[in-house]
């Protein structure tokens, strides 16, 4: 059965920073590509980063490039989200899920999700 | 704004049915499959259909994709209480944001 557990949530003042983590269990981990997804309150989702299954390539969206740094240590089946510079737009609960992509991207989709941490940004 | 266009809400009584659309453009939908995800209140969104028509194991066929052009639709046949929730399309876009985009989410609320 897969799982994904995030952690590493919780209050943080604006221009701090904040790591995640997101623990993985029943697949194969160095051969899935994951990501990590934002729900604001209240509001829809929104993609954050995503990383291969070798941890060498990175994709962020632009609200949070530069500022974010995804990465895995496929050792321990864990991925990572590192957030530095947090502003209260960041303020929402952030999922990991398990990303299934393959014919060059033409298929690219979230299978399995985790419970999310919340991370609240404010002073 | 999203940069896929979906319904706020839609409505419908038990056992009849609702579809939910999802306007892109050709940097996402028009080239890439669409999946759809199902939220529960209070709950981790869950993957309803990928590569715009297929079921992951366990979801029932009540629930089915497609896609034409720049548009895709998600269906839900006999309609029942424990489907309200919020579903959301998604898709990779290769346009300038480069990047996997959601529709905004529409409410599915039985009445």
């Amino acid at each position: 059965e897969v799982q994904l557990l995030e952690s590493g949530g919780g209050l943080v003042q604006p221009g701090g920073s904040l790591r995640l983590s997101c623990a993985a269990s029943g697949f194969t981990f160095n051969k899935y590509a994951m990501t990590w997804v934002r729900q604001a309150p209240g509001k829809g989702l929104e993609w954050v980063s995503g990383i291969g299954g070798s941890g060498r390539s990175t994709y962020y969206a632009d609200s949070v490039k530069g500022r974010f740094t995804n990465s895995r240590d496929n050792s321990r089946n864990t991925v990572y989200l590192q957030m530095n510079s947090l502003r209260a737009e960041d303020t929402a609960v952030y999922y990991c899920a398990k990303r299934t992509v393959y014919g060059s991207g033409l298929s690219d989709y979230f299978d399995y999700w985790g419970q999310g941490t919340l991370v609240t940004v404010s002073s | 704004q999203s940069v896929l266009t979906q319904p706020p809400s839609v409505s419908a009584a038990p056992g009849q049915k609702v579809t939910i659309s999802c306007s892109g453009s050709s940097s996402n939908i028009g080239n890439n499959y669409v999946s759809w995800y199902q939220q529960l209140p209070g709950t981790a969104p869950k993957l309803l259909i990928y590569d715009n028509n297929n079921r992951p194991s366990g979801i029932p066929d009540r629930f089915s994709g497609s896609k034409s052009a720049t548009s895709a639709t998600l269906g839900i046949t006999g309609l029942q209480n424990g489907d309200e929730a919020d579903y959301y399309c998604g898709t990779w876009d290769s346009g300038l944001s480069d990047s996997y985009v959601f529709g905004a989410g529409t409410k599915v609320t039985v009445l």
